[in-house]
């Protein structure tokens, strides 16, 4: 059974570009949930995403955003990347139902020049 | 304000022993932990996991406490081995989605 993959592994992006990162979840997982990892704050939820909606966000501005497609791939997007951007961003997948744990994908390295 | 919380930011064990991480919280609205083991750069491994209703969940030699009235969460490792050696993370969920919140992390060191 495969696990959640997200692409690409590296990346690196210059002060005020636009990225976007991809996750594919784990089969029959309909619940999708980004995270930024940092040094200094630690892993924090960015959103969540079931069914194509958004359920879930957290404290981050607006020029983070995401979206999921109808078979439940998810992609998130950071616009005019500011250095602090640099992270790394992690992929979740579960089912949506209680009891039942997130497994993670292998992140997304973004460094920001 | 950090709802939850390790307080231990490394813990050094001699392989063989035990190794007992510590979590707490402060949201009563969590219903469901996990931890999570993570290498540097890699995405967080899922390890062991318990719910609100229950006081102790075991598997292999993982076994998470849970002390619902203190907030407080623990993992036991028996015996740690050399390759338990990474960061451990605690996270909590309420019933509101999947949204997980993080604890900062404990980094285990088992020495051989």
């Amino acid at each position: 059974k495969a696990g959640v993959t997200q692409t690409p592994r590296y990346l690196i992006k210059t002060r005020g570009q636009q990225v976007t990162l991809s996750c594919s979840p784990i089969s029959g997982h309909r619940s999708v949930s980004w995270y930024q990892q940092t040094p200094g704050q630690g892993l924090q939820f960015l959103f969540e995403y079931f069914s194509e909606t958004q359920r879930n966000k957290g404290n981050f501005p607006g020029r983070f955003s995401g979206r999921q497609f109808s078979n439940s791939r998810s992609e998130m997007n950071v616009s005019t990347l500011e250095l602090g951007d640099s992270a790394l961003y992690l992929c979740a997948s579960s089912f949506d139902r209680p009891g039942t744990e997130a497994f993670f994908g292998q992140g997304t390295r973004l460094t920001v020049v | 304000d950090q709802q939850v919380k390790q307080n231990s930011p490394s813990l050094s064990v001699q392989e063989g022993r035990i190794s007992i991480l510590n979590c707490d919280y402060t949201n009563s609205m969590f219903d469901y932990f996990l931890w999570y083991k993570k290498y540097p750069a890699e995405g967080p491994t899922f390890l062991i996991s318990i719910s609100s209703i229950k006081d102790k969940n075991e598997d292999g030699r993982f076994t998470v406490f849970l002390n619902k009235s203190a907030k407080h969460l623990s993992l036991h490792i028996v015996p740690s081995q050399p390759g338990d050696s990474a960061v451990y993370f605690c996270a909590a969920r309420n019933n509101a989605g999947n949204m997980l919140t993080f604890g900062g992390g404990t980094r285990l060191m088992v020495k051989p």
